[in-house]
């Protein structure tokens, strides 16, 4: 069964240094990964998405992250953090199943807190 | 256009009384999924539609709970004799099609229960 582990359930960073939100997987196969963010009061958003294609993922709002199969890793990143980046943000690994279809699992999320 | 919407956005109710919660996908979304947010915690997953048959109800905690859906369109999640344990934000999500790892679910606002 797939799984994933998000290392810190708090994280918090001064306004404009780096963002690190950690991740580690368990997967049987090579899995697809996601990172999510809700925003307070809001609905999930896709950030980014690794699909199998390069391992260094691009996404919205400047964030990155790197798959690392060696590590089974998925940490997202962000050069420079912005006031508007507090959030919670959920690392997810698909699950496939018989007919094909999948469904998102979620790991118990990070949030973070950015301090002017 | 429009994306997934949910109603109620709040909902308080009873111990022991009947709740049903909605969800409009996105048009032509095929694929529809319940999840359940507990407070501080990761989503955990319900159930998926496709269309209108519901080939994975793993995830439905217990008999007190069930969904349906019309078509490719509405789903109604109802929870009977309500616990407080039920007390969670309902998050649906539809996808074009849920035969690939690819497909990205979008996600409603969800509707917030709590069973006093």
């Amino acid at each position: 069964a797939q799984s994933v582990t998000q290392l810190d359930s708090h994280v918090s960073v001064s306004e404009g240094t780096p963002v690190l939100l950690r991740c580690n997987y368990s997967s049987s196969y090579s899995p697809s990964l996601f990172w999510y963010v809700q925003h307070p009061n809001k609905g999930l958003q896709l950030l980014l998405k690794y699909t199998s294609a390069a391992t260094l993922v691009k996404g919205i709002n400047g964030f990155e992250a790197e798959f690392k199969k060696s590590e089974t890793s998925f940490h997202l990143t962000k050069p420079s953090a912005h006031m508007s980046d507090a959030a919670e943000y959920f690392c997810v690994v698909t699950q496939m199943f018989s007919g094909g279809y999948n469904k998102l699992i979620f790991g118990a999320g990070t949030r973070l807190a950015v301090h002017p | 256009g429009a994306g997934v919407s949910q109603s109620p956005s709040n909902k308080v109710t009873e111990k022991g009384k009947d709740v049903e919660l909605r969800c409009d996908p996105i048009s032509g979304h095929t694929a529809l999924y319940w999840y359940r947010q507990r407070l501080g915690q990761g989503l955990e997953f319900l159930i998926y539609f496709q269309g209108n048959s519901a080939p994975d109800k793993s995830g439905l905690p217990s008999d007190r709970f069930s969904a349906e859906r019309t078509g490719e369109s509405v789903s109604t999640l109802t929870i009977q004799r309500t616990q407080q344990e039920d007390s969670a934000v309902y998050l649906c999500a539809s996808s074009l099609e849920a035969e690939s790892s690819y497909n990205e679910q979008f996600f409603g606002p969800g509707t917030r229960l709590t069973v006093l």
